[in-house]
């Protein structure tokens, strides 16, 4: 069965610094994979995916993550952060199960953001 | 304008009461997904649906019922409401197998 582990539920960051989000994941089949953002009272937002190819995959505002097969992870970066990042992040990993890709979500990382 | 509608977007009812979610899409998704969102467990899938009257269970089904009569709506019911079931609760679609999921802006239900 597919798991998803968020290592860190929230992550107090000032801003402009660098961030990591982390995020490590169970799987006995190729995956896909994703990060996810929440601002408040909205849905989630796609950031960015991995579906094959490049291990360093760029997503929207300046977010960054890189698939590490060997180390089963997915850690989200940014070099700067903005006032305006302060939402929840989730990782979410995509694998066939039952005959239809399951989208399973980790439990979310709360990234606050301060002056 | 296109996209994934849920409504209402507060509810607030009565342990025991029947309640139905709203999930309207435009985009003609294949497929449509219900999951809850509650704190410290991130999104758990409650149901899914591949197609036009075709739907199976995800990880929380007990206590719901969804139907799938036309593609773009995926109701979602609480037959007797119980405050375990409170939560906010999203509506996702996507196109196909790998893409990714479009969500809704979730509805939050408080049951007293």
């Amino acid at each position: 069965a597919q798991s998803v582990t968020q290592l860190d539920s929230q992550v107090p960051v000032f801003e402009e610094a660098p961030v990591e989000l982390r995020c490590n994941y169970s799987s006995s089949v190729s995956v896909y994979l994703f990060w996810y953002v929440q601002y408040p009272n909205q849905g989630l937002q796609l950031l960015l995916k991995y579906l094959s190819g490049s291990t360093l995959v760029k997503g929207i505002n300046g977010f960054e993550a890189e698939f590490n097969k060997s180390q089963t992870s997915f850690h989200l970066r940014k070099p700067s952060v903005h006032i305006s990042d302060t939402a929840e992040y989730f990782c979410a990993v995509s694998a066939l199960s039952g005959g239809y890709n399951k989208l399973i979500f980790g439990a979310g990382t709360r990234l606050a953001v301060h002056p | 304008d296109a996209g994934i509608t849920q409504s209402p977007r507060y509810k607030i009812t009565e342990t025991g009461r029947q309640v139905t979610l709203m999930c309207h899409q435009t985009w003609s998704h294949s497929y449509m997904f219900w999951y809850r969102q509650d704190l410290g467990h991130g999104l758990r899938l409650i149901y899914y649906s591949a197609a036009a009257d075709i739907t199976d269970k995800g990880e929380v089904p007990d206590g719901y019922v969804v139907s799938r009569s036309k593609t773009e709506n995926f109701p979602l019911t609480l037959e007797s409401a119980t405050r375990s079931q409170t939560s906010v609760y999203f509506c996702a679609s996507r196109v196909e197998g790998d893409s990714p999921l479009h969500f809704g802006n979730g509805t939050r239900l408080t049951v007293t």
